[in-house]
């Protein structure tokens, strides 16, 4: 039973330059969840999907957008990327609920704007 | 200032001994969540608290809630070198059953052989 995969698992971008990050769900997960990482810190919540749609958003800029396909999966997009962007971001799965179904983390995509 | 604050922020144990890692939240906890980390990977969970009094063991980790106190512990029993690692603490602190959770900063625990 395949968990939680994220691709790539390291890319570097240029300030200004566009990334999209990609993640498959644990199977049997319909919910998706994005967190982004900075050095030392404890992940912070950007938003989540759920049948298709964002459900919840943290307080994160219009830049960092997203989208679940049919198949549960899910892209995270950051436009005109800046220095701050820097960070693990991590996929997170669960079914619909919460309590009875904790989040699953991916291994994360390690991005470096540059 | 942070929702969720962990304690210690750090800590060197040497191999055999117990260790406990405590988080407190400053808003009312829907449920408690502690994972461990690995240096740049992914979050790997460990535990789930929902009630309070609520105590829960896997292995040698035990956690426990304490609602009133709005707080958490996990507690490390004969400590070992793979238990090395980062604990994080995370909080659903909007009811709903959201899955939308804070965390805390972490503990980084070292165990020495």
């Amino acid at each position: 039973d395949a968990g939680v995969t994220q691709s790539p698992t390291h890319l570097i971008k240029t300030r200004g330059q566009q990334v999209t990050l990609r993640c498959s769900p644990k199977s049997g997960h319909d919910t998706v969840s994005w967190y982004q990482q900075a050095l030392g810190q404890g992940p912070q919540f950007i938003f989540q999907y759920y049948e298709e749609e964002e459900r919840q958003r943290g307080n994160f800029p219009d830049r960092f957008s997203g989208h679940q396909f049919p198949n549960y999966s899910s892209e995270l997009n950051v436009n005109a990327l800046l220095l701050g962007d820097s960070a693990l971001y991590l996929c997170a799965s669960s079914r619909l609920g919460g309590y009875n179904s904790p989040l699953h983390f991916g291994n994360g995509t390690r991005l470096t704007v540059t | 200032s942070q929702e969720l604050e962990q304690s210690p922020q750090s800590l060197i144990v040497q191999e055999g001994k117990n260790l406990t890692i405590n988080c407190t939240s400053s808003k009312t906890l829907y449920g408690l969540y502690w994972y461990k980390q690995k240096y740049g990977e992914g979050l790997i969970f460990l535990m789930m608290l929902q009630k309070g009094g609520e105590e829960k063991s896997h292995e040698k980790i035990t956690a426990k809630l304490d609602e009133k106190k709005q707080q958490s512990s996990l507690h490390i029993t004969a400590s070992q070198p793979s238990h090395a690692g980062i604990y994080l603490c995370g909080a659903d602190i909007n009811g709903g059953a959201t899955n939308k959770l804070i965390f805390g900063t972490g503990t980084l625990l070292a165990v020495q052989p």
